[in-house]
């Protein structure tokens, strides 16, 4: 049974950092690409970031684009997500997500239970 | 960046209706890389289906989509009371990745 386990949400200020981490199990990592989809409270849901199998192709939201920075570490089983410069709209439940099948851009067919970010002072 | 608009916002049926759920493009979709995803209350969203019409695995035929271009259609016949819940659209033919806005459905 394919497992994602995210890790390293909470409260932070404004402009600060945070570090999501997801923890796979159940399946191949390496075999499939991998993303983070946001929702925030009582809202849609929202494309973040994903990374290929081999961390060779990267794409990210513009909304997040040059603040967060994806990342995998195959031997771990663990999928990234740094966030920097953390805005207040930044705040939502943050999931991991596998893809259904290897290319990057993909439908997901696991998802974790979610990671919550809240951003304020 | 593609824009994904679905109707209606919210669809009341009663069990054992069919739910026709719309989700169109603001422009063609590569390939029919479509998907749609069912969300209850407190929990992760669940692929449904994929490429437009594949049904993903485990899911009930009940569940049918359709659809290519501009305009795809998610068929959901003899609601079930697990049924009721928030859809969702996703698009995959290009990036950045984009969500429609939901539909939900509800018990009338």
């Amino acid at each position: 049974e394919v497992q994602l386990v995210e890790s390293g949400g909470g409260l932070v200020q404004p402009g600060r950092s945070l570090r999501l981490s997801c923890a796979g199990s159940g399946f191949n990592f390496d075999d499939y690409a991998m993303h983070w989809v946001r929702q925030a409270p009582g809202k849609g849901l929202e494309w973040v970031s994903g990374i290929s199998w081999s961390s060779g192709s990267i794409a990210y939201a513009d909304s997040v684009k040059g603040r967060f920075t994806i990342s995998r570490d195959n031997a771990r089983n663990s999928l990234y997500l740094q966030m920097n410069s953390l805005r207040v709209e930044d705040t939502a439940l943050y999931y991991c997500a596998k893809s259904h099948d290897t290319p990057m851009p993909n439908v997901f067919d696991s998802w974790g239970q979610g990671t919550l970010v809240t951003v304020s002072s | 960046e593609i824009v994904l608009t679905q109707s209606p916002g919210t669809l009341s049926l009663s069990p054992g209706e069919t739910a026709t759920l719309s989700c169109r493009a603001s422009q063609s979709v590569s390939s029919s890389f479509l998907g749609w995803y069912q969300q209850k209350p407190g929990q992760a969203p669940r692929l449904l289906i994929y490429g437009a019409i594949g049904r993903a695995t485990g899911i009930p035929d009940r569940f049918s989509g359709s659809g290519s271009g501009t305009d795809f259609t998610l068929t959901i016949s003899r609601l079930e009371p697990e049924d009721f819940a928030v859809y969702y659209c996703q698009q995959y033919g290009s990036s950045p990745l984009t969500f429609g806005g939901g539909t939900k459905v509800e018990i009338k």
